[in-house]
């Protein structure tokens, strides 16, 4: 079945450091989206990406879609502590009706 | 607020019982979602109603579990004879049918077995 592996799983910085996670997969996907989720909370859309080379940026949040469509990166610049959180990229694929796959995440610890 | 809302936010249930819950989506949203998610994991697919109808049932929905909308709005998930293995977060999630790839969630039911 289609998977999403995600990296780092952890990651444990300094305020203002920039911060870079990516996900692969072993299949095409039509679509790519980052979500972050604080604890006991649900998943909140962050950046949506909707063709291969894409580059999309959201506040210091800055996501891009593979060329291969394969996979996806997500940068966070100069990181505050409102960032912790666990990152999640998720993939759809065209004829899935709307169905996401997601990656295991990862959890980001910012130390002020 | 208008995101989606789920209830309860936590269940705790021994063994054996059955649960239900509840997901009311974002009111102009004709597609509703049910995702369970584990600790340390992504969320993982369960089904989707697009209105009343259910279109795609994942292999993880057991016999024992069922999901109804049965008038294209709020939407139910029942487990029947809970398992311990059932305790997961089971997150809801809604879009419209044109923009079905940008999913909004709820903030999820915790559900513990004892």
């Amino acid at each position: 079945g289609q998977q999403l592996n995600q990296s780092p799983q952890s990651m444990f910085i300094q305020e203002g450091e920039d911060v870079s996670m990516n996900c692969t997969s072993s299949s095409i996907f039509n679509t790519w989206l980052w979500y972050k989720q604080d604890p006991g909370e649900g998943p909140v859309l962050l950046i949506a990406l909707y063709k291969a080379g894409e580059l999309t940026s959201n506040g210091r949040l800055t996501a891009q879609f593979g060329i291969t469509r394969k996979d996806s990166f997500l940068n966070i610049s100069a990181s505050i502590p409102s960032d912790v959180g666990i990152y999640f990229c998720a993939g759809h694929f065209y004829n899935q009706g709307g169905k996401l796959i997601f990656g295991q995440g990862t959890e980001l610890s910012v130390k002020p | 607020d208008t995101g989606v809302s789920q209830n309860p936010r936590h269940k705790i249930t021994k063994r054996g019982q059955n649960v239900t819950f509840r997901c009311d989506p974002i009111s102009e949203h004709n597609r509703l979602y049910w995702y369970r998610q584990t600790l340390g994991q992504g969320p993982e697919f369960l089904t989707y109603f697009q209105n009343e109808a259910q279109l795609e049932k994942s292999r993880l929905l057991s016999d024992r579990f069922s999901a109804e909308r049965p008038k294209g709005s709020f939407s139910t998930l029942e487990i029947q004879r809970t398992e311990q293995g059932d305790s997961a977060m089971y997150l809801c999630a809604s879009s419209l049918v044109e923009a079905t790839r940008e999913a909004f969630f709820g903030q999820g039911t915790r559900l513990t077995v004892v």
